[in-house]
């Protein structure tokens, strides 16, 4: 069964800190990895898209992804309150064009 | 550009009622996914669809639950005889090819009461 891991959390960092947010899959035959965002009640939304090994930057976001070691992480710099949420890593295999989710790990940034 | 948009936002049904959730995709946008988020769980796939066909349904409860994306109008989830277990978010994604990005909608809530 493919799996996606990630750290529950809650991961607390201050304001103005880098936060880490970490992911492992299963399947070697992972393709596609996303970040996505989701506060509260509220729906996923896309942060980050990475698909080849290395780093991927966008303003203060970084992705990196490591396919012989099966990992994923988002970089957050210069957090802020406001980035308190739950974060979610995604992984689409070759074989089907579904995500596949890990749980989220919970980021709180404290003021 | 409108983005995915699902209706009803908040739906209750009591046991044993039909629950009909629907789906309209970004403008363009031929591929939807709809996901289900139970409390405290992550994401799950359930159906992927495309006009008129069934691509992917390995998500899917073998009974109570169904889904279409017809040719003209939105998607559509339907859930018959509602359970309590059955009480969760319903999102749906929509996306413009078979190795794009996946755009959500703002959910469905649903409680079975």
């Amino acid at each position: 069964q493919k799996e996606v891991e990630q750290n529950s959390g809650p991961l607390s960092v201050p304001e103005g800190a880098i936060a880490s947010l970490n992911c492992t899959y299963s399947d070697r035959g992972s393709q596609s990895f996303f970040w996505y965002r989701q506060y509260s009640g509220k729906s996923p939304e896309l942060i980050m898209s990475i698909y080849s090994n290395g780093d991927k930057e966008d303003g203060r976001f970084t992705a990196q992804l490591n396919k012989a070691s099966q990992y994923v992480s988002l970089l957050i710099r210069d957090s802020q309150p406001s980035d308190s949420a739950t974060y979610l890593c995604a992984v689409r295999y070759n074989a089907g064009n579904m995500l596949t989710f890990g749980g989220g790990t919970r980021l709180m940034v404290k003021p | 550009n409108a983005g995915v948009m699902q209706n009803p936002r908040h739906l209750v049904r009591r046991r044993g009622q039909e629950a009909r959730l629907r789906c309209s995709p970004v403008k363009g946008h031929s591929h939807v996914y709809w996901y289900r988020q139970l409390p405290e769980e992550g994401l799950k796939f359930m159906v992927y669809l495309q006009k008129e066909n069934i691509i992917d349904e390995s998500g899917m409860p073998k009974e109570r639950f169904s889904a279409e994306f017809p040719k003209e109008g939105p998607s559509i989830l339907r859930i018959q005889q509602v359970v309590r277990g059955d009480s969760a978010a319903y999102f749906c994604a929509s996306s413009s090819g078979t190795t794009d990005t996946q755009y959500f909608g703002p959910g469905t809530r649903l409680t079975v009461l």
